[in-house]
């Protein structure tokens, strides 16, 4: 089958670094994505990686290992609106979206 | 500015009353998806419409039925809503089903079933 691992809850502080992980199995891979879903409301698109290494967009950095099935979202100088749910998503070979349950993010002052 | 708007945010229904949740988009994305998400669970695919092409889910319930009478707009039908339909409804839309297409999301339904 496939699946999607990411942690359940994390906790960090305001203005430190955070790194969620992901790992995936799927039946073929066209990309990942992360997207950020705050309470309530419809997740938004944050990054998408296809090839291996580091994408880095302003705070936010995503990174994809294809051969280790991993990526990992990294989130710099946190602030309190940081605090949401973080989806990872993978594309696999039939185009189709295997989302997993997503990472609770609590910022703490 | 360009958009996935859902209508309504909030609804209620009563068990087993029909209900229809809509969704337009002004982006002329050709691919439109429906999802439910329930409380800290992953998003789960409904079905998807390239264009007029009906993509559904093996493991949709025939209790769920989708409309989409042109490239704007799209329909989520729930014939006899039980509790546990429950849940939020997204309505997501994307260039094309490729890799590298985002999915851009309305703000969601909020379904209750009393």
């Amino acid at each position: 089958g496939q699946n999607i691992d990411q942690p359940t809850e994390m906790t960090a502080t305001e203005g430190a670094i955070v790194q969620i992980n992901c790992t995936y199995q799927t039946s073929g891979f066209n990309g990942l994505f992360w997207y950020q879903q705050h309470a309530g409301e419809a997740p938004t698109f944050l990054s998408y990686n296809v090839l291996d290494g580091l994408e880095e967009k302003g705070r936010f950095s995503s990174f994809l290992s294809r051969s280790k099935g991993y990526s990992y979202l990294l989130l710099k100088e946190l602030q309190m609106k940081d605090s949401a749910s973080y989806l990872c998503a993978v594309m696999d070979s039939n185009y189709q979206l295997i989302w997993g349950a997503g990472t609770k993010l609590i910022i703490k002052p | 500015d360009a958009m996935v708007i859902q209508n309504p945010r909030y609804q209620v229904t009563q068990f087993g009353k029909p209900v229809t949740l809509s969704c337009s988009q002004t982006l002329n994305h050709n691919v439109m998806y429906w999802y439910q998400q329930k409380s800290s669970q992953a998003p789960k695919l409904l079905f998807h419409y390239y264009d007029k092409d009906f993509n559904n889910e093996a493991d949709t319930p025939d209790n769920f039925q989708s409309r989409r009478p042109n490239t704007s707009f799209c329909f989520l039908d729930i014939r006899s809503p039980g509790l546990g339909d429950a849940a939020m409804y997204l309505c997501a839309t994307s260039r094309d089903v490729a890799g590298g297409n985002e999915q851009f999301f309305g703000p969601g339904t909020r379904l209750t079933v009393l």
